[in-house]
């Protein structure tokens, strides 16, 4: 299987910063991978997929890079309502796995 | 697009629960259904899924022999059932559609609201 890993798992940011998640995988994946925002209590939600497209109705604020083993997520302009833990996911080999998540608190 | 799960369930070690995913707002058989789940302190993991048009599951090995996944497309459900339940079981579990296209299979583009399931004698 394919092991995803998120780095940092936490951070405290304030609302107007800039944020960068780094999930890097295993072996490569070209650019099968997709963001997930999860809220306490909520589901996951979609936010990223093929590492940097945007899902339609997500801010532009939030943004993805990368391909093949590092990728990266970027919150612009940090808002209360993106306070929540944040998982990458491949979708490139059998079986999909998930990073660990990181947990994006208020400072 | 809409997935609504069934709710909370309460059950002992060694028995079975079976959870169900009512979707709506899309044609049912274009796409799988998958299940995930998230354990206390884990991370996310993949159970398997059922093809919405020709039943066709796929099953983590983690899972094998242990979970069956079927669907209803007269009622456009999914359904998961995992036997033999034990107290590392206690999670929520997630409906999730599988995105459109081979490509995306694998990706989830809506999730159900999640069951939770806990394993307590």
């Amino acid at each position: 299987d394919i092991q995803m890993t998120q780095s940092p798992s936490s951070l405290s940011a304030s609302v107007g910063d800039r944020v960068t998640i780094t999930c890097r995988a295993s072996q490569g994946i070209r650019s099968d991978l997709g963001w997930y925002q999860q809220k306490p209590g909520k589901a996951p939600e979609r936010l990223i997929y093929a590492a940097s497209s945007l899902q339609s109705g997500v801010p532009s604020r939030f943004s993805g890079s990368g391909s093949g083993t590092e990728f990266t997520l970027t919150i612009n302009c940090l808002q209360p309502a993106d306070f929540a833990t944040y998982y990458c996911q491949q979708y490139n080999s059998y079986p999909p796995t998930f990073g660990q998540g990181t947990k994006v608190e208020i400072k | 697009v809409q997935l609504v799960q069934s709710g909370f369930e309460v059950n002992k070690p060694g028995a079975s629960v079976k959870l169900s995913c009512k979707a709506s707002g899309y044609t049912f058989t274009n796409f799988a259904i998958h299940w995930v789940r998230l354990a206390p302190g884990q991370r996310l993991e993949w159970m398997g899924c059922v093809n919405g048009g020709d039943d066709n599951t796929k099953y983590s090995q983690n899972f094998q022999g242990r979970v069956t996944m079927t669907r209803d497309t007269s009622a456009s459900i999914a359904y998961m059932e995992l036997s033999r339940l034990r107290s590392e079981d206690t999670a929520m579990y997630y409906c999730a559609r599988g995105g459109s296209g081979s490509s995306y299979y694998y990706y989830f583009d809506y999730w159900g609201q999640g069951t939770l399931v806990t394993v307590s004698s």
